[in-house]
């Protein structure tokens, strides 16, 4: 059983604070990370897939890094605005196997204004 | 590009009867995938097609799951008859060749 873990479990900030969660996940025979912000009612939108030790990939004000050899990855967010509260999960693929993403219970995030 | 779709976005049916969910993967995705996020837990895998085949159905949680995925096109999944832990939402999945797999909206599935 694959164990992905994900922290803080919810989180509250106020509009222009940067925040970040962390993602945990094994460190051997691993294939991707993946991260992905979920609004309720909407499809899981991809933000970013990782697959090599020391990524860091951006898109906007959000960031994230990888570290496969301790199993962790962190997600940032700067400058919070309230269209970022959503809940962000993160997704681990074994490597060897059907590549089938398994998933953390998500950090929900509540932006206030 | 139409994405995943799934039909219907929710549903309320009572215990002991019948749901059929339906999943449209993006055109061309040979993977199709089957998740559920019970209230508050995280999404679980249920079952993987590759094709029309099923890949890996480890995570369906009994006999009550029915998943088909005939001709390798859309794929169903049938609760029969529905417990009220069934409750939660369904979301499908696909890819292609990457390790990025592109979900569908869910469906919100309500057991009374």
């Amino acid at each position: 059983i694959l164990n992905v873990e994900q922290s803080p479990q919810s989180l509250h900030v106020q509009e222009g604070d940067s925040t970040n969660f962390t993602c945990s996940f094994p460190s051997s025979n691993f294939y991707a990370l993946h991260w992905y912000r979920w609004e309720t009612a909407k499809s899981p939108e991809a933000l970013f897939v990782m697959t090599l030790n020391g990524d860091e990939k951006k898109k906007g004000r959000i960031s994230a890094t990888l570290n496969t050899k301790e199993g962790y990855s962190y997600l940032y967010i700067k400058g919070s605005q309230p269209e970022d509260s959503a809940t962000y999960l993160c997704a681990f693929t074994l490597a060897g196997g059907s590549y089938i993403p398994t998933f953390g219970r998500g950090t929900s995030l509540i932006v206030h204004p | 590009e139409a994405g995943v779709t799934q039909f219907p976005s929710h549903s309320v049916i009572e215990k002991g009867q019948t749901v059929t969910l339906r999943c449209d993967p993006i055109s061309g995705h040979d993977n199709l995938y089957w998740y559920r996020r019970v209230m508050g837990k995280e999404i679980k895998f249920l079952l993987h097609f590759v094709k029309e085949s099923k890949q890996d159905e480890s995570g369906m949680p009994n006999n009550r799951f029915l998943a088909e995925r005939t001709g390798g096109t859309y794929s169903t999944l049938k609760v029969q008859p529905a417990e009220l832990e069934d409750s939660g939402v369904y979301f499908c999945a696909s890819s292609q060749g990457t390790p990025e797999a592109f979900f569908g909206q869910g469906t919100r599935l309500t057991v009374v």
